[in-house]
């Protein structure tokens, strides 16, 4: 698992309420990366970290915010939630120079009423 | 735009049968290429990746990688029940990845 934990694993919310979700890694890895997961449509890259307060933006970053203050935490929060964010989102990581293998943590189910 | 397709099947295999997971991608200056294993309701694990033409194997695992004609083929010999899951295809560019939509198999007993 790389030493990647996700919180919280599940989240009810509703539309229009801000969500963060938080990833935790031990591993010390430069790479951070958020994606979500939908039936259809398979894993799909949000944002991404290169470094500490380094990111950038995925294929599917519109209504998500991160952020990367410590190596070992990357955020991801949804500024005012929508039901078509309902989805399952995953954290990875990946490792230093030369490392091209991603880490997967253990996912977040997020639903939007 | 980087793009990776797979057949979402399902794809059903006897035990004991060799599944044949296949993948084609669009980029043919992509170098890396990996397998995710995804059961239900859990986060992908990397079953093996791949750089090299040819095949590579690792126990009952084999993958193979064609360049020339932009596949890459996933083979699980002996398929056993525990095998059954949804796999994921992915090749990286700049240090990020992306996956096809991924092959849900079932070995039936």
């Amino acid at each position: 698992d790389a030493g990647i934990t996700q919180s919280p694993r599940h989240k009810v919310t509703e539309t229009g309420t801000p969500v963060t979700l938080r990833c935790h890694q031990t591993e010390n890895h430069r790479y951070m990366y958020w994606y979500r997961q939908d039936p259809g449509h398979g894993l799909r890259l949000i944002h991404y970290s290169y470094g500490v307060k380094d990111t950038d933006k995925g294929e599917v970053s519109d209504g998500y915010s991160v952020s990367r203050s410590k190596t070992e935490d990357f955020l991801l929060t949804l500024e005012s939630a929508t039901s078509s964010q309902t989805s399952v989102y995953f954290c990875a990581t990946m490792g230093g120079v030369g490392a091209d293998t991603q880490y997967f943590g253990p996912g977040t189910r997020l639903t939007v009423l | 735009q980087k793009e990776v397709e797979q057949n979402s099947g399902p794809l059903s295999v006897p035990e004991g049968a060799i599944a044949s997971l296949n993948c084609t991608y669009s980029d043919r200056g992509s170098q890396s290429f990996f397998w995710y294993r995804q059961y239900s309701g859990k986060s992908p694990e990397l079953i093996m990746f791949i750089y090299s033409n040819g095949d590579k194997e690792d126990g009952r695992f084999t993958a193979q990688l064609n360049k020339a004609s932009q596949y890459v083929s996933l083979l699980i010999r002996d398929s056993q029940p525990s095998d059954s899951a949804t796999y994921l295809c992915a090749l990286e560019g700049a240090q990020k990845l992306v996956f096809g939509q991924g092959t849900r198999l079932t070995i039936n007993p």
